[in-house]
């Protein structure tokens, strides 16, 4: 079975400076891998997704994620932050192939101060 | 309709009382979702409709909860003689079957269940 550790619960920047949000995760079979974001207030919703080819992802709102299968890593990265990118950020794992249920990250709080 | 629509946004029950949460897909999504939210444990998968095959209900947490899906559209989750653990927000999400694994899930606004 798969699963996602994200391992920071909690991430305070400053605004303009760059942030990366790890991701692991576990499967002894190929993967989907996803980053979901959820604003205050707002329902989930897609970051990126990388499900096969080339190893960086690049998504909405200039964030990016780099897959690494020799680390199972899936980071998401953005190299200058805004107030407005203050939200909750969600890795998620799937099957590579598969129809499965998605499988979620506890989640990363990530907070901009001015 | 235009999102996945989840009702009631907030429930408020007693211990020991059932309560059902609704939840309506995107028109033409054939596959349905529902998570459940709460403080420190993420989001948590509960029960998986796909299409006409049988739903993964491998996420159950106990036998009080239960799901249904009629039509191939409203999913109703049901949580029987609820406890106060089960307050949590409970998402629902709905997507497009492509087979292969890559949609796009869209979610609902979720409902805020506190059990007193």
């Amino acid at each position: 079975a798969q699963s996602v550790t994200q391992l920071d619960s909690q991430v305070p920047v400053f605004e303009e400076a760059p942030v990366e949000l790890r991701c692991n995760y576990s499967s002894s079979v190929s993967v989907y891998l996803f980053w979901y974001v959820q604003y205050p207030n707002q329902g989930l919703q897609l970051l990126l997704k990388y499900l096969s080819g080339s190893t960086l992802v690049k998504g909405i709102n200039g964030f990016e994620a780099e897959f690494n299968k020799s680390q199972t890593s899936f980071h998401l990265r953005k190299p200058s932050v805004h107030i407005s990118d203050t939200a909750e950020y969600f890795c998620a794992v799937r099957k590579g192939g598969s129809q499965g249920n998605l499988i979620f990250g506890k989640g990363t709080k990530l907070s901009v101060k001015p | 309709g235009a999102g996945v629509s989840q009702s009631p946004s907030n429930k408020v029950t007693e211990k020991g009382k059932d309560v059902e949460l609704r939840c309506d897909p995107i028109s033409g999504h054939t596959a349905l979702y529902w998570y459940r939210q709460s403080l420190g444990q993420g989001l948590e998968f509960l029960i998986y409709f796909q299409g006409n095959s049988a739903p993964d209900k491998s996420g159950l947490p106990s036998d009080r909860f239960s799901a249904e899906r009629t039509g191939g559209s409203v999913s109703t989750l049901t949580i029987q003689r609820t406890q106060q653990e089960d307050s949590a927000v409970y998402l629902c999400a709905s997507s497009v079957l492509t087979g292969g694994g890559n949609e796009k899930l869209f979610f609902g606004s979720g409902t805020q269940l506190s059990v007193l």
